[in-house]
């Protein structure tokens, strides 16, 4: 069965330093893994995504994050933090198992100080 | 053009009624999700559907139904609304199964 597990409902960084919001998954079989960010009041909106090819996958915003099947992570990264930066970040993973319906974790708040 | 669009983005209702919530997708995908968004921010699956196939959330009440009249369109229609039932409700679609979803603006359903 499919999960995904985000450590740390709430991350404060000050603007400029590193950003890291921490996922950890499990799957049965090669999952394809989702970073969604989600604005006040809007939607989620794809940030990037594993799909089996590259570990480490650049995504929008200056965003990566590197798939590590060993740790079963899947880490969020960017190297700058940015005052619109701040917002609630999901990670997300689909497989077989799961009949490929993403299952979202519990979702990591970004706050960014000046 | 709008990919995904929720209607209404606001619904406040009386304990009771019976509402629906319309979704319609225009990038010509054949998967469609509802997910419910709770105060917590937690997102749960209700439905995943598509041309073929039906996939309900076991947990979720049968008050709550998909409608879908065609490939475009999947509405979401809640009997005999109860406090509970009060969060936000995304529309998504995806390509094919193991895509990306995108997402509406969602609807904010507050039950009184």
């Amino acid at each position: 069965a499919q999960s995904v597990t985000q450590l740390g409902s709430h991350v404060s960084v000050s603007e400029g330093a590193l950003v890291l919001l921490r996922c950890n998954y499990s799957s049965s079989v090669p999952p394809y893994l989702f970073w969604y960010v989600q604005y006040p009041n809007q939607g989620l909106q794809l940030l990037l995504k594993y799909t089996s090819a590259a570990t480490l996958v650049k995504g929008i915003n200056g965003f990566e994050a590197e798939f590590k099947k060993s740790e079963t992570s899947f880490h969020l990264t960017k190297p700058s933090a940015h005052m619109s930066d701040a917002a609630e970040y999901f990670c997300a993973v689909s497989e077989s198992g799961g009949s490929y319906i993403p299952t979202f974790g519990r979702g990591t708040s970004l706050i960014v100080h000046p | 053009d709008t990919a995904v669009s929720q209607t209404p983005k606001y619904l406040v209702t009386q304990m009771g009624n019976d509402k629906s919530i319309k979704c319609e997708q225009n990038l010509g995908h054949d998967t469609m999700y509802w997910y419910k968004q709770d105060s917590k921010k937690f997102l749960k699956i209700m439905f995943s559907y598509n041309n073929k196939e039906l996939i309900i959330n076991e947990t979720v009440p049968n008050r709550f139904s998909p409608k879908s009249p065609d490939k475009a369109h999947l509405n979401l229609h809640i009997n005999s609304l109860e406090l509970g039932d009060s969060a936000v409700y995304f529309c998504a679609s995806s390509q094919e199964r193991r895509g990306e979803a995108f997402f509406g603006q969602g609807t904010r359903l507050t039950v009184v």
